[in-house]
Parts: structure tokens; sequence; C-alpha cells
């Protein structure tokens, strides 16, 4: 079966850039969502389509994919971006979530 | 506005059947090009999807899940359900309803608030 692989944990301080990273067999030929979650809250998606942002999602979060790497990219990272974020695809009609990025602004 | 609400018995005793429903209001599933989808989350773990259904009935499982998992939907009542049968304390999780996006992109774009579900060891 398909999988994604997430690092569990990324560190940013604040300002600075965040990448965080989602790994799969030719995951640049399959479209990318990426959603953020915060304690106690439901997903969120801020990015669907590899790079593409919802209406009401900052524009410092964009998204980009290739090979097999998709990557999340959040510019001047602020504290309240600290939350977990998982990537998803669909693979042989499955939904696949990687395991989640706890990214943690210090 | 599309709201998602999921309900159901917080508590559900081993080798019993976890039954489900999610409301949607604001949008008709039946007039909706979107599929539907229930997803879980494990306390303090991931995001594991559950399966997909269409309001005509056209339905994707996951694999794993598959042998004990229905879902079903109502469009009169604008609800699908959820039922996960032979429970464990593996089992216990938030289950989140969702809109998923099938038409090539793949997304879940707007989300119940979930409901935890409790499976005793």
């Amino acid at each position: 079966s398909y999988e994604l692989t997430q690092s569990p944990s990324v560190s940013v301080s604040p300002g600075q850039t965040a990448s965080i990273t989602c790994s799969g067999y030719k995951l640049g030929n399959k479209y990318t969502s990426w959603y953020q979650q915060k304690p106690g809250q439901s997903p969120l998606m801020i990015i669907y389509q590899d790079n593409k942002r919802p209406s009401g999602i900052p524009e410092r979060f964009s998204g980009s994919s290739s090979g097999n790497t998709g990557t999340l990219t959040i510019s001047g990272t602020q504290a309240m971006d600290e939350a977990d974020y998982y990537c998803q695809t669909w693979d042989s009609s499955t939904v696949v979530f990687g395991g989640g990025t706890k990214l943690t602004v210090l | 506005q599309l709201q998602v609400q999921e309900s159901g018995p917080g508590l559900v005793k081993p080798s019993e059947t976890l039954s489900l429903t999610c409301t949607v209001s604001g949008d008709s599933i039946s007039r909706s090009v979107y599929y539907w989808g229930w997803i879980r989350q494990p306390p303090g773990k991931g995001l594991e999807w559950i399966g997909s259904i269409y309001y005509s009935g056209s339905i994707y499982y996951n694999p794993s899940l598959k042998s004990r998992v229905t879902i079903s939907v109502d469009t009169s009542k604008n609800q699908l359900s959820l039922k996960l049968s032979s429970v464990t304390a593996a089992d216990t999780a938030v289950y989140y309803c969702a809109r998923h996006n099938l038409g090539g992109t793949y997304y879940f774009d707007y989300w119940g608030q979930g409901t935890l579900v409790t499976v005793p060891s």
C-alpha cells in the first residue's frame, strides 16, 4: 500500500521560514493537500492541488511538489502557526495521510 | 455556510457496533458534486481515512477497515452514517466527517468538529 512519510517534528524561530516535507513514491505525479491541526481543533485544509491556497489562508503558506517529495513552506512563521501538519494524497482509490509533523515555533 | 456535524454515542462496548451520523447543512448532499468522507484520529495520533461515499451510493473504503465498515447516505435527511463492527480499544478515536473533493484533486475542505468515541479495554 502507498505510504507518505513526514518528519515527526520541525522547529523554527519566529519570522523564519519553516519547511515541512512529505515523501512518497512519485508523489509529484499525484496531487498533495496539506492540513493544519491545532490542539483540540479539527484539521484545516491550507493547501490543495499541491500549491493552491483556499480562501482565507494567509499567503505565507505555500506548497510545492516534485519527484518523490511534497513540501509545505511557511514564510515568516508566526507563533500562531505552531500546530501539527499533515499531508494527504490519493492513490489506487484510497486516501493516504502522512503521519504528521509537529511544528514548534521557538 | 456549509456546516458538518457528527453525532453518536461516546462510549461503545468491545465487540459491539459503533454507529455515527453526520448531518450536513448549508448544502444538499444530493445536489453536491462532492463525496463525503469519514476520518478518525486516535488520541495523540495521526489521521486515518475510513471511507468516502457519493450520494448515488458510490463508495470507497480503506482496505484495512473495509471488512468492518459500512457507510451509507440518507439524502432525505441530508445525512451520512458510519457503522464499524466488532470494535476494540484500538477503535477509540475522534471521528470526523468531511466533504471530500474527488473530482481530480482529492482534498477534504469542510470538516466537522469531530466526536470522541471510546471503547474501553
